[in-house]
């Protein structure tokens, strides 16, 4: 069964102190790898999409990497405003290929 | 502005009612959705839809119903059938050809007592 796992489930950094979050999937093919960011009571944000092993993709103080079987999400120097989850989700190329599998997430807050 | 607007923002009904959630969009993009997110569990799709009067079941739809008789709307309908309707439901939009990269509203709270 395709799954998705984030960890650490919550993770607390002082601001200005890197860090990386873990998505770690099970798929029957991957067709791509998708980070979004939530603020509390509200919608998710897209962030990247990842489609192979070795691909990179930056954005301002967020760079999400993609191996076979996980994907992180480093945070350089976070601020207090990078506070949010940060949801991982994936598309398996078996079954429905308009399906997302989604993670929990990774609730991370960053004092000042 | 583009973007998806769901209103209302909270919503309250009584056990045994229907209720339809609305969920508008002017990016022009050719597919919708309706998911619902509870504490502890990820986003679970309701329904979709690629185009117009076209409209898919997703993992949930027990329950649930839709229309989109024009592009911009995707209304949902949550009905009485729905046995646990108290969720947050939360409407995205993407591209035909870039549905990973989904839109989404700010989200219905709603709760049934």
């Amino acid at each position: 069964e395709d799954q998705v796992t984030q960890s650490p489930e919550a993770l607390r950094l002082q601001e200005g102190e890197s860090s990386s979050l873990n998505c770690s999937y099970t798929v029957s093919g991957l067709r791509g790898l998708f980070w979004y960011r939530q603020d509390p009571g509200k919608g998710p944000e897209f962030l990247f999409t990842l489609y192979s092993a070795g691909e990179e993709k930056e954005k301002e103080r967020l760079k999400a990497t993609l191996t076979k079987k996980e994907s992180f999400l480093h945070i350089t120097a976070p601020k207090p405003e990078d506070s949010a989850t940060y949801l991982c989700a994936v598309q398996g190329r078996a079954g429905n290929n308009r399906k997302l599998i989604w993670g929990l997430g990774t609730s991370l807050a960053v004092n000042p | 502005d583009g973007g998806i607007t769901q209103s209302p923002k909270y919503l309250f009904r009584k056990e045994g009612q229907n209720v339809t959630l609305s969920c508008e969009q002017n990016l022009n993009h050719d597919a919708m959705y309706w998911y619902r997110q509870d504490p502890g569990q990820g986003l679970r799709l309701i329904y979709y839809s690629q185009i117009v009067n076209d409209f898919q079941k997703g993992d949930i739809a027990e329950g649930y119903s839709v229309s989109r008789e024009k592009k911009e709307s995707f209304p949902l309908t949550v009905t009485s059938a729905q046995k646990n309707p108290t969720a947050f439901y939360l409407c995205a939009s993407s591209p035909w050809d870039r549905f990973n990269e989904q839109y989404f509203g700010p989200g219905t709270r709603l709760t049934v007592t």
